[in-house]
Parts: C-alpha cells; structure tokens; sequence
C-alpha cells in the first residue's frame, strides 16, 4: 500500500519553462512533507520542505504548494534549466504519528529538461 | 559542518556470499542513522534506523540485518545474499529535525 504517490515516472520540459511536479498521499497524519533531488549513482539532496500548517514554501526557483483537502503536493521549478535534470523525490512524515518521524517516499518522478 | 562516508562505492558479490556496508558520520553526535534500498525502478524502501548505539528498528523482514557499534557508525549486514538483494544502498542520518541527509550510496550487483 503506497501512501506517497508519484504518478508521473518522467517529465520532460524545456529550458526555461516551468517543471510541475506532482505528488499525492493517503496518510492524514501526515504533517512535514519534503522534496529530495537525486542525481544517478549520488545520494538524494534536501531540496525543499512544507509544513502542513502552509500552504506554499518558496526557495528561489522552487515552490512547494500543499493542499490538505487534497493530499496533493507539487514541486514547481521557475525556471527550469538543464542542470534541474535528475530524480525528483516527494517524501512525507508524521512527526507525531508514532512512526519515529521516519519518511515515507514516493517512487520519483524523473525530469529532464531540453536545451 | 557535517559528513557522511560510505563505502565501498560500488559491489560485485556471487550469490550466498556474505555483505557488509559501512557508513560513518562526522561532525555531529547521536545522530538517527537509517539504511535505504533503491531497488531498480522503484522508490527509496526504509531497511532499518537507529536512535543510539545498539538500537536498532527493522522496518522490512528480509535477508539483511544492522548494527551500530558506535554513535556515528552503521553498518548493513548479511550471512548470504541473494540475487533480490542487489540495488543502491543508501545512508542517511538526521537530528531532531525530520530532515534526512543522505550518502553518497552503494551500488550492490548480487550475481
């Protein structure tokens, strides 16, 4: 049973244009929602993070949008470049759930982005 | 600042062959050490964690099992892999915060 879900195993985009990445999940206990960015053969790299008292965290050319109701994030990528080209990881905790915090990840979504 | 070693990079065993992965932590202390699997075209599976020395959580029953001698090391283990054990084994340690920083990984090839 997946509780975070990547639907999109690729995208493609061009330079330039805006990367939309989705992610949904099940568990309502989930309270702190990240997003980890993964080159081939190196580790996953912290890119950007959410809690779930917001709605929107901004870090230069990413955001992160969370809507509750929903149990939908997505990770948007303003403007995207060539060096963006990697793995996308949405990962989701319930800090208070019992769980030690632990994430969960999603399967990744991987974009590249065209010259 | 804080580093996080692992090793080997890279492999190769024959079927029913013993494992042992190392990863190590510098720059801070009693850090939440986890072990990951990336299997082929799946996401990042949660093996094991460990809140302090000699504590250790399995989250998957398989072949492998962990230990943490000391604070800022974990080490993954098995008697005897199996083919099903290849994939990119990945570190990871974190503080309080639900932020994890990850190794830089291993890539097993059970053949």
């Amino acid at each position: 049973d997946q509780q975070v879900k990547q639907n999109s195993p690729s995208l493609s985009v061009q330079e330039g244009r805006i990367s939309i990445l989705n992610c949904d999940y099940t568990n309502s206990m989930f309270d702190y929602f990240l997003w980890y960015k993964k080159y081939p053969a190196e580790g996953p790299t912290f890119l950007i993070s959410i809690s779930s008292i917001k709605d929107k965290n901004e870090d230069g050319r990413f955001t992160v949008f969370l809507n509750k109701s929903a149990k939908h994030l997505s990770l948007h990528i303003v403007p995207s470049q060539p060096g963006d080209s990697a793995v996308y990881f949405c990962a989701a905790s319930a800090r208070y759930g019992g769980s030690q915090g632990n994430l969960i990840f999603g399967k990744g979504t991987k974009l590249s982005v065209k010259p | 600042s804080q580093t996080i070693h692992q090793w080997p990079a890279t492999l190769v065993q024959p079927v029913g062959s013993p494992l042992s992965l190392e990863c190590t932590v510098e720059g801070t202390s009693n850090p939440n050490l986890y072990w990951y699997r990336q299997a082929a075209g799946r996401g990042l599976q949660l093996l094991f964690y460990s809140v302090g020395i000699g504590q250790i959580s399995s989250e998957v029953p398989q072949n492998l099992s962990a230990s943490r001698p000391q604070d800022r090391q974990f080490i993954l283990s098995s008697k005897k892999l199996l083919l099903s054990d290849s994939g990119f084994y990945l570190c990871a340690w974190s503080l309080l915060a639900v932020r994890q920083f990850f190794g830089p990984g291993t890539r097993l090839t059970v053949l």
